[in-house]
């Protein structure tokens, strides 16, 4: 079963607007939530994480938000920039869990049109 | 350049061979991580070291899988006797003892490309 879900397979967002990637999650012990931006031929490239105590963190364009009654995470980027078009994972980490198990959800290909 | 490098970047093997790919962490990150992702999914959880000692191991990490880091700094992933199955892009990462902050940030190579015909 999918503990880390990304709904949404693909994103189209023009530039200079908002991009809202959305991400869910079903294990209440989750802790630590991280999302990656992966181009094509590359390894995941780390961008930016919140812990659990925390409902937002931001990161000059990129901003995290967690709500953790609703079990759910979003990552905005403003402005969206051409640059920006990927593939964006969220991955969690769990609560007395292994320093090294990640769980990723399926990614979502962001597109930013010029 | 200071980060995870792997190689090889691709490999293209028969089934039945026995496949080996290297990882170098970036320098004195002590814990080391490989994954496996394949087509439309996120990546995997395959293994996990702290300095030389293997403290985790997945289910999807089958008896034919085998990986060591023998002085704690760079790791190898064994594949004995590939199977088509074993198709994938695998993938290493690494991170810092954190300290005063603790931060589970991984940070990945870019990968070596399996390909068995």
């Amino acid at each position: 079963d999918q503990q880390v879900k990304q709904n949404s397979p693909s994103l189209s967002v023009q530039e200079g607007r908002i991009s809202i990637l959305n991400c869910d999650y079903t294990n209440s012990m989750f802790d630590y939530f991280l999302w990656y931006k992966k181009y094509p031929a590359e390894g995941p490239t780390f961008l930016i994480s919140i812990s659990s105590i925390k409902d937002k963190n931001e990161d000059g364009r990129f901003t995290v938000f967690l709500n953790k009654s609703a079990k759910h995470l979003s990552l905005h980027i403003v402005p969206s920039q051409p640059g920006d078009s990927a593939v964006y994972f969220c991955a969690a980490r769990r609560y007395g869990g292994s320093q090294g198990n990640l769980i990723f959800g399926k990614g979502t290909k962001l597109s930013v049109k010029p | 350049d200071t980060g995870v490098s792997q190689n090889p970047r691709h490999k293209i093997t028969k089934r039945g061979q026995n496949v080996t790919f290297r990882c170098d962490p970036i320098s004195e990150h002590n814990r080391l991580y490989w994954y496996r992702q394949t087509l439309g999914q996120g990546p995997e959880f395959l293994t996990y070291f702290q300095n030389e000692a293997q403290l985790e191991k997945s289910r999807l990490l089958s008896d034919r899988f085998s990986a060591e880091r023998p002085k704690g700094s760079f790791s190898t992933l064994e594949i004995q006797r590939t199977e088509q199955g074993d198709s994938a892009m695998y993938l290493c990462a690494s991170s810092p003892r954190g300290l005063a902050q603790v931060s589970y940030e991984q940070y990945f190579g870019p990968g070596t490309r399996l390909t068995v015909t």
